[in-house]
């Protein structure tokens, strides 16, 4: 069975801090892995990701991928509290895209 | 614009009564696809559409259906709604090797 995991469910952070989001998969067919960011409506589209070891940035956010060991990280470094929202990790097989249960931060002044 | 449109944004229905969500996207996308989002569960695909009169199976396809007539429109028929339906709901379309784009929602309350 296809899935996606992601860890943790929940994090609170001060202002300032550095936070890292966590995404493992199994999927039959990989074709790329996605982060996205929802703030209660639509999510919005973060970074696509699909090869290993080559981080993704923009701005103080950046993402990688391990293909080896089926996984990928989301850092966000001197966090502000406009980036507090659910992270949602979805994988593409081409035919379905199968989502994390996502990770909910929240960044107190 | 680039841009998934969804209608009824919010939508307050009784048992039974069959009700369509119409979900139109811009970016001549041949893939579609529909989600229901639930607190704990995530985003769970109920259909989806590679192409005009392909449609397939997601995840969780029971009490719904869709059709796909036309490139551009993707809607979602709930033929006899029932409570546990009641969810947000996102359609979505995607080019080749591009990201997923999200319409902004149904939230749809079956009582």
């Amino acid at each position: 069975e296809d899935k996606v995991v992601q860890s943790p469910l929940s994090l609170v952070v001060h202002e300032g801090d550095t936070v890292t989001l966590n995404c493992s998969y199994e999927v039959t067919n990989f074709r790329s892995l996605l982060w996205y960011k929802q703030e209660k409506k639509a999510p919005t589209f973060l970074f696509m990701l699909t090869s290993s070891g080559i981080e993704k940035k923009s701005g103080r956010l950046s993402s990688i991928l391990d293909k080896k060991e089926l996984f990928s990280i989301l850092n966000i470094t001197a966090t502000q509290t406009g980036d507090s929202a659910v992270y949602l990790c979805a994988v593409d097989t081409g035919n379905q895209f199968y989502f994390g249960t996502g990770t909910s931060l929240t960044v107190i002044p | 614009e680039a841009q998934v449109t969804q209608n009824p944004r919010y939508l307050i229905t009784v048992t039974g009564k069959k009700l369509t969500v119409t979900c139109s996207q811009n970016m001549n996308h041949e893939y579609m696809s529909w989600y229901r989002q639930d607190p704990g569960l995530g985003l769970r695909q109920i259909y989806y559409s590679m192409n005009v009169e392909v449609t397939d199976k997601g995840d969780v396809p029971e009490g719904y259906k869709v059709s796909r007539k036309e490139k551009r429109n993707f809607p979602l028929i709930l033929e006899s709604p029932s409570p546990n339906q009641t969810s947000l709901y996102f359609c979505a379309s995607r080019g080749p090797n591009t990201e997923a784009f999200f319409g902004q929602g149904t939230r749809l309350t079956v009582v």
